[in-house]
């Protein structure tokens, strides 16, 4: 099974400006989710994109994936204080519905 | 009330111990996981269980064992503890043919 690396491994910004992670891999894939996790607590599922989407919405987050270039991205609008977290994508592939997860981008949103 | 919960939520123990970390689950998913996190290396896959009587290694499973006793409970144990298994433990269960894993709370282990 495949990981997914992100980048950056840390993102610092100000409360109020965009924050964009991305996710590379290597082989197709059949889905990537992003996580978000808070210092110490369990993952939250965000979002999953199928690998024959291009974009997906919820809420200020909006996730893209290109396979062309086997890559996703996540940005999260007008970040708050409580978006402070690690964010990990987590990519399924082959006949596995189990991700495999990278290791994160730890992102701190200044008030 | 939580979802998935995990016992205990932390745990110091001594060089070979044995001990167990137990995981329930109320959201009637067959699918059941348990993950290692260490800092800067992301989550690491023990176990998984895919039904009561399913029982699968994953990526780092030396050292350590898993019980299903049911559909709601998973347990992960630790035959023999070593510092190097000092680790944040997280239990998952996902729904069958879906990716979204539901995670617990974690278990912060400290092995002396």
């Amino acid at each position: 099974s495949q990981q997914g690396e992100e980048d950056p491994q840390a993102l610092s910004i100000q409360e109020g400006e965009n924050a964009t992670m991305n996710c590379s891999y290597k082989t197709s894939i059949n889905n990537l989710q992003w996580y978000r996790q808070n210092s110490g607590r369990g993952l939250v599922h965000l979002i999953l994109i199928r690998s024959n989407e291009r974009e997906k919405h919820s809420g200020r987050l909006r996730v893209t994936l290109d396979t062309s270039k086997k890559s996703s991205s996540l940005l999260i609008t007008a970040s708050r204080a409580a978006d402070t977290a690690s964010y990990f994508c987590a990519i399924t592939s082959g006949g596995s519905y189990i991700p495999t997860f990278g290791r994160g981008t730890s992102l701190i949103v200044h008030p | 009330d939580a979802d998935v919960t995990q016992t205990p939520r932390n745990r110091i123990t001594k060089t070979g111990k044995r001990i167990m970390l137990e995981c329930s689950q109320t959201k009637g998913h067959d699918r059941m996981y348990w993950y290692r996190q260490d800092p800067g290396l992301g989550l690491r896959l023990i176990y998984y269980s895919f039904d009561v009587k399913d029982i699968n290694k994953g990526e780092i499973s030396d050292g350590y064992s898993v019980s299903r006793q049911a559909q709601a409970k998973f347990s992960l144990s630790l035959e023999s503890a070593i510092p190097n298994q000092t680790a944040l433990y997280f239990c998952a269960t996902s729904d069958l043919g879906l990716a979204e894993q539901y995670f617990g709370p974690g278990t912060r282990l400290t092995v002396t």
